[in-house]
Parts: C-alpha cells; structure tokens; sequence
C-alpha cells in the first residue's frame, strides 16, 4: 500500500545534540512538508518542497534543516540551535484531489522527539 | 492574514447526541477547505474537501457544509470510536502550497 513512513516513532534527544526524522513516501508525490504539531497549537508548517533539490522555509524554520535529494525522501534534522524541540512531528505529501483545484495533503504516522 | 479558528475546542457528547463543530475562516481566496480527523499519537487523516459555498458531503455519520465564512462537521448519533481530534484547514489560492490549520476540536463520545 502506497503512504509516509516516518521513523523512529519516538526519539529522545539530549540537549545539543542534532536528530534526524526520516520521511519517505511511495505515493510518487512531488511536494512534501514538515510540520509541528503542540497541545492547544494549530500545525506549523517548518519546511517545504516542491521539487527535488529545491525545499523552501516555511513559519518556523528556525533551527531546522531539510534535503530532497531524492523524490521519496524529505528527512528533517533538529539541530541544538532549536531551543524548543520537543513536539510531535508530522510529514505530509500532495495527493491530487478529485478536482484539479485544491490539493489534498497525506500524512504520516507522526515522530514525537522529546528533549532529555 | 488566512486564518482559521475551530470551536469548540472540547465537546463531550453521550453516545447518540447529535451536534456540530464550526470552522471559521478567512482567505482572499477559498481554494478548498479540508477536514481532518486526528487519533492520538497519530497523523491526520483526511476525512473531506470542500470547495465552494453550499457545498456538502458526507461519510457514515459525518457530513461536512461550507459557506463563504465558515464549516461546519455534523456528528449524527455519534459512537465512542467517532473520539479524536477533528482538524480544519484551508487552502488559498494566493499560496499554492501553504495550508492554515485550526486548533482542532477534540471530541469525546461516551458510552
């Protein structure tokens, strides 16, 4: 079955220390994203990508990094610089709707990384 | 600024009791509407699209309205298994790749 499988599941991370989450589709999507998600808060989105080899900031990139390298892979590394990192964390794909207007976003199973 | 604002934020309902979640909305231009629903530790899953005003769908117990300011999510005779965290978020044609996302209304029916 086509889908998002993101992994680890959870993760634990020390402070100063870089994580990755890795991100992989076989939906043949061309546009992948990152977001965050907090208790009370709506989805942030952190980055963006359109295409391979090309990823865009989105409202929080700030002590995030991205790259698309490949088409069915988005990773996202946490670096120490992100002050707050402990969060659950979703990627998502566009899926085309039944209409060529709007576009409906897939997303993954979710990464919860919390800071020791 | 696009912005969308989901209410309640929490509703408990006895299972059977009817009722509704709004999402109210602001865009420049509406390119479609998204319902979501949320299971803990989980991803979203899509439950519709909406795209113009007066426009309705439905699936099993739930059914989805649009008008040009808000949605709404109707629940008829709700189970415990229709718990979780119902997500809004709209789409504007201005962005083509951003989506707005409400807060979510987590729902809880009992038994």
């Amino acid at each position: 079955d086509g889908g998002i499988t993101q992994s680890p599941k959870y993760l634990f991370r020390k402070e100063g220390q870089n994580v990755t989450l890795s991100c992989e589709q076989n939906l043949n999507h061309d546009a992948m994203y990152w977001y965050r998600q907090d208790p009370g808060q709506g989805l942030r989105l952190i980055y963006y990508s359109q295409i391979v080899n090309d990823f865009q900031k989105g409202d929080i990139a700030e002590g995030y990094s991205v790259s698309r390298e490949k088409k069915e892979s988005f990773p996202l590394t946490v670096t120490s610089a992100q002050k707050n990192p402990t969060a659950f964390y979703l990627c998502a794909s566009i899926g085309q709707g039944v209409y060529s207007g709007a576009n409906v976003l897939t997303f993954g199973a979710g990464s919860r990384l919390t800071v020791l | 600024e696009d912005q969308v604002t989901q209410s309640p934020e929490a509703l408990r309902l006895q299972e059977g009791e009817s009722s509704s979640l709004n999402c109210s909305y602001t865009v420049s231009g509406l390119r479609g509407l998204f319902w979501y629903r949320q299971d803990p530790g989980k991803g979203p899953e899509f439950l519709f699209t909406l795209y113009s005003a007066g426009e309705e769908k439905e699936k099993e117990r739930l059914k989805a309205t649009l008008t040009k300011k808000e949605s709404f999510l109707h629940i008829t005779a709700p189970k415990p298994e229709d718990s979780a965290t119902y997500l809004c978020a709209v789409q504007d044609w201005a962005g083509t790749y951003k989506y707005i996302f409400g807060t979510g209304t987590r729902l809880k029916v009992l038994a």
